[in-house]
């Protein structure tokens, strides 16, 4: 059964810093990997997906990496704006299962002016 | 193009009661799949269905059940709700077959159980 850890729950930080969104794995027999962002009481917002044959995904200040070996994702944040602020979640797909997401609990980001 | 469209919005339902949630998905999907997300257990997968046919299941009891139309709309039923049933209710919709198969999320249907 597939585990997703997000790792920390919350971050503060002042605008400008770069960031890294850190998400884990337990199974690596993924279809894909996706990000997310949700703001409060809303839906979610598709960020970033790295397909399992890839190492890397870019989308103007994001940048999301795949390691499978280690069951590791980060997301990587430049240049934060208090825009930026929400909860991220990341998401991974298995094979065999490609619409059926298991998702990780969570960073809840704060970028304070 | 038009996003996935969920309804109602919101909705107040007392226990023992049952509910239907819509799903309307993005033109030309034809899979849709409902989530669960509570603070406690956050994001958990209901089922999936393509094509009028569910093709994937989480692990929920039976008195979550859905359906999907001829039209790729899809409906999610609650039977005999359950205050635990309190949840915001995700639907999203993808083209299988597409080279990277991202799935659009709705704005979600906010369910209270009094």
């Amino acid at each position: 059964k597939q585990e997703v850890t997000q790792i920390p729950a919350a971050l503060s930080v002042p605008e400008g810093e770069n960031l890294v969104l850190n998400c884990s794995f337990t199974d690596s027999a993924i279809y894909n990997l996706q990000w997310f962002r949700q703001d409060p009481g809303k839906g979610l917002t598709s960020l970033l997906l790295i397909q399992s044959s890839q190492r890397e995904q870019t989308s103007g200040r994001l940048n999301a990496s795949l390691d499978k070996s280690s069951g590791r994702s980060t997301l990587y944040i430049a240049a934060s704006q208090p825009g930026d602020s929400a909860t991220y979640l990341c998401a991974t797909a298995l094979v065999g299962g490609a619409q059926k997401l298991v998702f990780g609990q969570g960073t809840r980001l704060t970028i304070n002016p | 193009k038009a996003g996935v469209t969920q309804t109602p919005r919101y909705l107040i339902k007392t226990r023992g009661q049952q509910v239907t949630l819509s799903c309307s998905p993005i033109s030309g999907h034809r899979s849709v799949s409902w989530y669960q997300q509570t603070p406690g257990q956050g994001l958990q997968f209901l089922f999936e269905y393509f094509s009028e046919t569910q093709r994937n299941k989480g692990n929920f009891p039976g008195r979550f059940s859905g359906r999907q139309f001829s039209n790729s709309r899809s409906e999610m039923n609650v039977s005999t709700l359950e205050l635990g049933d309190s949840a915001l209710y995700l639907c999203a919709s993808s083209l299988p077959g597409s080279a990277k198969n991202i799935q659009y999320f709705g704005a979600g249907t906010r369910l209270s159980v009094l």
